[in-house]
């Protein structure tokens, strides 16, 4: 079935440690790939998305992410966390020829000072 | 940078009354627009998308008759929960879609309460 998954409901890291938030999805193609954080009462907001090319993306807030087409994979990644990146991540796919989006259930991440 | 907004960002209403929620997109112009609902602490659910013109297309499970959805210029997208219920209070979204950059790009959300 089609399918995004992210594994972690929930991961807690220190302030300034490195965080990856895990995302696998499962579909005929490859489709297109976001990021997503909502911060608690809020919409969502974009973090990097993946079309094609190189497969290292790059995004806003120091956040970077890598698809992996072995593992079905979009890994969001940042070196050093901030105590405002705590928020809830969505990871996100577009299918279809309407490129209509997916959610997984997302992470929520919060920073220990 | 694209901007979608929504209006009201909080309503509280009586059990019975309707509720419009509206969607609109800042500094482009989107054919399709969806709205999602959110209950607190899980992942967004599709609710419908709406296409400039045309019905929208809800998803299985949802009221089209409960949730109408209007999308009639390119930058505005409304919602209305009729008959609102208690069991109707959730966080809704909507999103636009820019269909050049083929992104999803989201309001603020709207909180309802229905009492």
């Amino acid at each position: 079935a089609q399918s995004v998954t992210q594994p972690d409901i929930h991961i807690t890291v220190s302030e300034g440690a490195s965080l990856e938030l895990r995302c696998n999805y499962s579909y005929g193609a490859t489709p297109y790939l976001f990021w997503y954080v909502q911060s608690p009462g809020q919409g969502l907001q974009l973090l990097l998305k993946y079309f094609s090319g190189d497969t290292l993306v790059q995004g806003i807030k120091g956040f970077e992410a890598e698809f992996k087409r072995s593992q079905s994979s979009f890994n969001l990644r940042k070196p050093s966390v901030h105590w405002s990146d705590a928020a809830e991540y969505f990871c996100a796919v577009g299918v279809g020829r309407n490129n209509d989006m997916r959610f997984g259930a997302g992470t929520r991440l919060t920073v220990k000072p | 940078g694209a901007v979608v907004s929504q209006h009201p960002s909080w309503v509280i209403c009586k059990s019975g009354t309707s509720v419009k929620i509206e969607c609109r997109s800042l500094d482009f112009q989107a054919t399709t627009m969806f709205w999602y609902r959110q209950f607190p602490k899980q992942s967004l659910m599709l609710m419908a998308t709406s296409n400039e013109g045309s019905k929208a297309t809800y998803e299985q499970g949802v009221e089209k008759d409960k949730f109408l959805i209007n999308h009639a210029s390119l930058t505005l997208s409304t919602l209305t929960v009729t008959s609102a219920h208690p069991e109707d209070s959730s966080f809704y979204i909507c999103s636009a879609r820019e269909t050049s950059v083929k992104t999803q790009y989201f309001g603020p959300g709207t909180r309802l309460l229905v009492l």
